[in-house]
């Protein structure tokens, strides 16, 4: 299996809600990464997990909360969020987050928040 | 800091014809370098990366790169374009203790 799954593929919420992404990958990967992508511009890092801890944080605002529930899973809790927020929101994976280690990307979450 | 810069916006080829992306580069020390693609509303995919060894690097598709140290390149070539090709294409570098950093990207569309 060398694929990088998210749920769900669209995603519109008011800036009242709750919501969650979901990023799956069973590559035997240990490194894994949000990223949010606006319409023909290129992905920014937000967060990354090495080995289930998390290693980067971007300066990411609070209303995004990520989590890695474990070497398979990630997730990414929303609440608050503003309509400047809506993006494409990619998960990735690589096999240790080395820095030689190519990405392997789902085919991302598209997120309208009205 | 490391940066990526991709000097071309949009790119047009007709088909049929050899096809080149151009990439440049800054980083401190070696640089680890990569070529994604996207087709529109979908992930990133690998297309090839150089990490060491040999300059021309192959990859998927036909696509192959070519590192050059001295101008700090790293170019995506393809001897022969299919309009299937045509995506949008982006360098990324990498370096030790860092993370991946895109280029801008550039839009390629390929003519029947």
């Amino acid at each position: 299996d060398t694929e990088v799954t998210q749920t769900p593929k669209h995603l519109v919420m008011g800036m009242t809600n709750k919501k969650s992404l979901k990023c799956e990958q069973h590559m035997g990967h240990r490194a894994m990464y949000w990223y949010k992508q606006k319409a023909k511009k290129p992905p920014e890092l937000m967060f990354v997990y090495s080995y289930e801890k998390l290693s980067i944080n971007e300066s990411v605002p609070s209303r995004f909360s990520p989590e890695c529930p474990n070497s398979s899973l990630l997730n990414l809790h929303l609440h608050a969020l503003q309509p400047e927020d809506s993006a494409l929101y990619l998960c990735a994976s690589s096999q240790q987050g080395l820095a030689g280690d190519e990405q392997f990307f789902g085919p991302g979450t598209r997120l309208t928040v009205l | 800091a490391q940066s990526v810069a991709q000097p071309e916006d949009q790119v047009n080829v007709a088909e049929g014809n050899p096809l080149t992306v151009k990439c440049t580069y800054s980083v401190s020390g070696n640089p680890y370098l990569f070529w994604y693609v996207q087709y529109p509303n979908r992930g990133l995919q690998f297309l090839l990366k150089y990490i060491t060894g040999d300059n021309l690097v192959k990859g998927s598709y036909g696509f192959e790169a070519e590192f050059n140290k001295s101008q700090t390149s790293f170019h995506l070539k393809k001897p022969s374009a299919l309009v299937s090709d045509s995506a949008l294409y982006f360098c990324a570098v990498n370096n030790y203790g860092q993370n991946f950093v895109f280029g801008p990207g550039t839009r390629l569309s390929v003519l029947p």
